[in-house]
């Protein structure tokens, strides 16, 4: 059974600290994709990034910055100079194959939720 | 283009009773996926659905079941509730038939409260 752990479950921060949210994942397969997805107060989860398990490559977008480890089954997200907009809940997941369909499914870690004061 | 669609917003039902949620996906989006989300079990999967058809489900009891119809449109009903219902539902749209490469875009949720 595939697994997301995100052990921080609430990290506060000041406005302009960098911050970086962990997740480790367990998958028996060699095929698999992470995402990170970012849930405002108004609920709406939004997507950020995916991964898929080949390309180890880690990524910038502005302020964010993923690095992922297959050595140490982890997906870590950093924000860096954070903003009180940053606040929100944030979600990894992985998705692989079920083993009675080989479809997919999302599989989401418990999340972190984000306190950046001004 | 506009984004997922769920209504409604808010429910409030009550022990027994049966309700049904409503998903509207992303234009061109065949893809239809619903989660549960409550603060003890965080987000699981519930199941998706493409072309009509079931394509995935979760570990869910019967009660839980779902729908789509041919403009990619989707309903999820849940009979009997249990105070345990008590969620938010979210439902998600991709692009193609599996979830497994594609972004899912999330509505907003319909929240359901079980007195």
């Amino acid at each position: 059974a595939q697994k997301v752990t995100q052990a921080q479950t609430e990290i506060s921060v000041v406005e302009k600290e960098d911050v970086t949210l962990d997740c480790v994942y367990e998958t028996r397969d060699t095929t698999y994709y992470l995402f990170w997805y970012k849930q405002p107060p108004s609920g709406e989860l939004v997507f950020l990034i995916r991964r898929n398990s080949f390309d180890e490559q880690n990524e910038i977008s502005g302020r964010y910055s993923w690095n992922f480890q297959k050595s140490t089954s982890s997906f870590n997200f950093t924000i860096t100079a954070s903003q009180v907009v940053d606040s929100a809940v944030y979600f990894c997941a992985l998705s692989e194959a079920l083993k009675d369909t080989g479809r997919r499914a999302l599989t989401f870690g418990s999340g972190t939720r984000l306190q950046v004061q001004p | 283009k506009a984004g997922v669609t769920q209504t409604p917003r808010y429910l409030i039902k009550t022990r027994g009773q049966q309700v049904t949620l409503s998903c509207s996906p992303i234009s061109g989006h065949r893809s239809v996926s619903w989660y549960q989300q409550t603060p003890g079990q965080g987000l699981q999967f519930l199941f998706e659905y493409f072309s009509e058809t079931q394509r995935n489900k979760g570990n869910f009891p019967g009660r839980f079941s779902g729908r789509q119809f041919s403009n990619s449109r989707s309903e999820m009903n849940v009979s009997t509730l249990e105070l345990g219902d008590s969620a938010l539902y979210l439902c998600a749209s991709s692009l193609e038939q599996s979830a497994r490469t594609d972004e899912q875009f999330f509505g907003p949720g319909t929240r359901l409260t079980v007195l």
